[in-house]
């Protein structure tokens, strides 16, 4: 089953600890992208990658980093998370950007910030 | 500065009826646009899409329309049905090179059985 998947679902952690939200997908796509979902701001792009070692930020990077070491995997890492970044996050991939229908996004990672 | 405006949070429509979503773009290097759906609880769902080459795009119920020199595009859903209420989210991308997606804050949409 193609499928995105995102780790942990819900994360509560404390300002300045260091964490990493994982994604993984299993349909061999080379675009992936982080996102996140905010009361009356909508989805924002984190970051982009459209391959192994090849990334690039998207609107809002601050305070966030990405790495794409495997064509699979894309995490997400908050080097000293802030109570700004307090969100919902979705990950997503296809096989690039300009072939959306092959895109999907995995259920989300819920994350507060104290 | 918002690149991507949805400028109506909510829009209510009978089932049946049409529901036409607005979007309006500053950027005129953006040449592709993306509509998407969201359901609460889940992950955004890819809908429909359009490059600049055209100005109509349509699958089955989902029609989107796009007028270049006024820097807007619509999704026309005909008929509306209770299934589609949900938030949809637009998106554009530009011919730079880049793929990096700007999207739209997301208008409600509710269809009244």
């Amino acid at each position: 089953e193609a499928q995105v998947t995102q780790n942990p679902r819900y994360l509560i952690t404390v300002t300045g600890k260091k964490l990493t939200v994982t994604c993984s997908q299993n349909m061999n796509h080379e675009y992936m992208s982080w996102y996140r979902q905010d009361p009356g701001l909508g989805l924002r792009q984190i970051y982009y990658s459209m391959n192994v070692e090849v990334t690039d930020k998207g609107d809002v990077p601050e305070g966030y980093k990405v790495s794409r070491k495997e064509k699979r995997n894309f995490p997400l890492i908050l080097e000293s998370p802030s109570p700004n970044q307090t969100s919902l996050y979705f990950c997503a991939s296809s096989l690039s950007l300009r072939k959306v229908e092959t895109q999907y996004f995995g259920p989300g990672t819920r994350l507060l910030v104290l | 500065d918002q690149q991507v405006k949805q400028n109506s949070p909510s829009l209510s429509v009978q089932e049946g009826r049409i529901s036409i979503l607005n979007c309006d773009y500053t950027n005129s290097m953006f040449d592709y646009f993306l509509w998407y759906k969201k359901y609460p609880a889940e992950g955004p769902t890819f809908l429909i899409s359009i490059s600049s080459i055209k100005d109509k795009n349509e699958d089955g119920r989902f029609t989107v329309f796009l007028n270049k020199s006024a820097k807007h595009l619509s999704l026309h859903i005909v008929p509306s049905q209770p299934g589609d209420s949900a938030v949809y989210f637009c998106a554009a991308s530009d011919k730079g090179g880049s793929e990096k997606l700007v999207f739209g804050k997301g208008t409600k949409l509710t269809v009244n059985p």
